[in-house]
């Protein structure tokens, strides 16, 4: 069975402070996506960041960097030098790339990550 | 481009009334997906569309709940009879998936279903 764990609760800094969100995953599965979502205090669901099973590079994207790691299951979200605007839920997210759920997302439970000035 | 449109965006209603939800996928978009999200349960499947045919409903939680896609632009959740248990906000999202390509998937805004 798939299923996304998101140890951290919640998470609490202060702007310019880096934090790093943590996900693991378990899946049968050899081919599949993982992803990450931002969910701010307005409620809706942005998309940050999709990875495919086969490509374990590292991303960056501005102040926001992805570390995956299949020998250890995990797909870790860093936020270098945070800022209040990034306060929010962060979801972890693991899908079949193949089957019939093939695209349905298994979400975590979320992080809620609360950045004081 | 527009993205994916939900109304209402906030519904209240008392129990024992009918609810429908509404969803406008992304043009283009081939596989639709609704999913409810609480604190207890946090964000969960409820039904998956791909070319308009239900493909997995198992997360339907009852007989109360319905979902339609009649056409590639439209699709609905219906709750009939609704209960306090079901408040909760509800998401659409979608996707292009065909053959071994899985897209990544665009949410609605979510409708702020209150059931009193």
């Amino acid at each position: 069975a798939q299923k996304v764990t998101q140890a951290q609760t919640e998470i609490s800094v202060v702007e310019k402070e880096d934090v790093t969100l943590d996900c693991v995953y378990e899946t049968r599965d050899t081919t599949y996506y993982l992803f990450w979502y931002k969910q701010p205090p307005s409620g809706e669901l942005v998309f940050l960041i999709r990875r495919n099973s086969f490509d374990e590079q590292n991303e960056i994207s501005g102040r926001y960097s992805w570390n995956f790691q299949k020998s250890t299951s995990s797909f870790n979200f860093t936020i270098t030098a945070s800022q209040v605007v990034d306060s929010a839920v962060y979801f972890c997210a693991l899908s079949e790339a193949r089957g019939g759920s093939q695209g349905n997302l298994i979400f975590g439970k979320g992080t809620k990550l609360s950045v004081k000035p | 481009d527009a993205g994916v449109i939900q109304s209402p965006r906030h519904e209240v209603t008392e129990m024992g009334q009918e609810v429908t939800l509404r969803c406008k996928p992304i043009s283009g978009h081939n596989s639709l997906f609704w999913y409810r999200q609480t604190m207890m349960r946090g964000l969960e499947l409820l039904i998956y569309f791909n070319n308009n045919v239900p493909i997995d409903d198992s997360g339907m939680p009852e007989d109360r709940f319905s979902a339609k896609m009649p056409n590639a632009s439209f699709s609905t959740l219906k709750i009939q009879p609704s209960e306090p248990r079901d408040s909760a906000v509800y998401f659409c999202a979608s996707s292009f998936i065909a053959g071994e390509r899985t897209d990544t998937q665009y949410f609605g805004p979510g409708t702020r279903l209150t059931v009193l």
